[in-house]
């Protein structure tokens, strides 16, 4: 069964850099087709869709956040990543790692998602 | 940009009819996901466009389209189907983006 998992700072300091890893099990990473993406929820508020990615490393990010946002790729350990650059308060969210059947299709199945705050 | 409107809230009886909308520009035209989330949980596929009925979902989770607007129905609900439901989308003008709905938080009475 595939699994998503999180993992990273649940406290990053306004100006800095946002990193989280999505370690992905019981598949590959490398797999045909598969996309593999971040979504992220406000506390209390609605889901953002942030970028994806497929394994050889072509990208597509949201427009509002493509200036501060990368997704690598690292198929040798099987796990994606995020860096927001220049974080404010406003970046405050749960944040989860998905998979995409395709290119333009739904997310399944998502990881638990993990609590970034932004805050000195 | 592309903008998905869901109302905010939907109040059902048990055993009853549940229809939760999402309006956009054109929607018939897109596929259109639903997304089921509980309070503290990850959200959970329950309808795909074009594609199998995801796995453990119950048949009584169904979606459609029409002109502007598309639907998710629940027929026969149940207390535990008592969650917050996203709609979600794709739009490519001018960039590929993934859109979602405000959301809408079903209660059953």
């Amino acid at each position: 069964q595939l699994q998503l998992q999180e993992s990273g700072p649940g406290l990053v300091k306004p100006s800095e850099t946002l990193s989280l890893t999505c370690t992905v099990s019981g598949g590959s990473i490398s797999s045909s087709s598969y996309y593999w993406g971040w979504i992220r929820q406000p506390p209390g508020k609605g889901l953002e869709w942030i970028g994806s990615i497929y394994y050889s490393g072509s990208t597509y990010y949201n427009p509002s956040l493509k200036s501060r946002v990368t997704i690598p790729v690292d198929t040798s350990n099987n796990l994606i990543s995020l860096r927001l650059t220049s974080v404010t308060a406003a970046d405050t969210a749960v944040y989860y790692c998905v998979r995409q059947e395709r290119v333009e299709t739904w997310f399944d199945p998502w990881g638990q998602g993990t609590l970034v705050t932004v805050s000195s | 940009s592309y903008v998905l409107t869901q109302p905010p809230s939907v109040s059902v009886a048990p055993e009853q009819t549940a229809m939760i909308t999402c309006g956009g520009d054109n929607i018939r035209r897109k596929s259109v996901h639903w997304y089921q989330q509980k309070p503290g949980q990850a959200p959970v596929l329950v309808v795909c466009d074009d594609c199998d009925r995801p796995s453990g979902i119950p048949a009584r989770f169904s979606g459609s389209k029409s002109g502007n607007t598309a639907t998710l129905t629940i027929s026969r609900v149940d207390a535990g189907d008592e969650a917050d439901y996203y709609c979600q989308v794709w739009d490519t003008n001018p960039d590929r983006r993934g859109v979602f709905g405000g959301g809408t938080k079903l209660t059953v009475l």
